[in-house]
């Protein structure tokens, strides 16, 4: 356990579906970010929230919706997906006002297949 | 424009050798460096790091180094162990508004008994 959880571990949807994934920290940071991973590809940056609000968003397509009701919880909602949004969804957490010496602290990711 | 390359995407390497993985950044304005290591249906953890003052960082057998002029930082693993098998994501932080990582596209260590 790293101290970030994410739910739920794997997510199969339709095109047409409605979805939502779910990360919660109990490390007291006041960062979350959400990333993409996608086969041979870097960690893309979708989302990130620092003290709340949301500072940075990468040009992600609005099927991709994030929500940070307070600084322990995340939630991308997810909806009208395509196949190729299909990856593994990493949620992360960091003190806000600098990555001390760990950078992020990661969970252990929602694997979404759209079909 | 990917700002972290790795441009192995596999390495094999015999147990109780050592692994060097590599790393190139294009953004002078990198300040700080950090190794990821991941297995499989887990997420990414932190292995090392080093600041853009230093060009070498030790931890056990992991030394990161980081060669600034040529932008370029390498993770050697010395000896080599089976459970060193996992992928590798080498990444930079940027201040830009919000402090973040950027990623490279990760390395997959085998480590051969």
């Amino acid at each position: 356990e790293t101290g970030v959880t994410q739910t739920p571990r794997h997510l199969v949807m339709g095109m047409t579906n409605k979805k939502s994934l779910k990360c919660e920290q109990h490390l007291g940071h006041n960062a979350m970010y959400w990333y993409k991973q996608s086969a041979k590809k870097p960690l893309e940056l979708m989302f990130v929230y620092s003290l709340e609000e949301r500072v940075e968003n990468n040009s992600v397509p609005s099927r991709f919706s994030p929500e940070c009701p307070n600084s322990s919880h995340l939630f991308l909602h997810l909806h009208t997906l395509q196949p190729e949004d299909s990856a593994l969804y990493l949620c992360a957490s960091s003190q806000g006002q600098g990555l001390g010496n760990y950078g992020y602290t990661f969970g252990s990711g929602t694997r979404l297949t759209v079909v | 424009d990917q700002q972290v390359k790795q441009n192995s995407p596999s390495l094999s390497v015999q147990e109780g050798r050592i692994s060097i993985l590599n790393c190139d950044y294009t953004n002078s304005m990198f300040d700080y460096f950090l190794w990821y290591k991941k297995y499989p249906a887990e997420g990414p953890t932190f292995l090392i790091s080093i600041s853009s003052i230093k060009d070498k960082n030790e931890d056990g057998r992991f030394t990161v180094f980081l060669n600034k002029s040529a932008k370029h930082l390498s993770l050697h693993i010395v000896p080599s162990q089976p459970g060193d098998s996992a992928v590798y994501f080498c990444a930079a932080s940027l201040i830009q508004g919000a402090q973040k990582l950027v990623f490279g596209q990760g390395t997959r260590l085998t480590i051969n008994p």
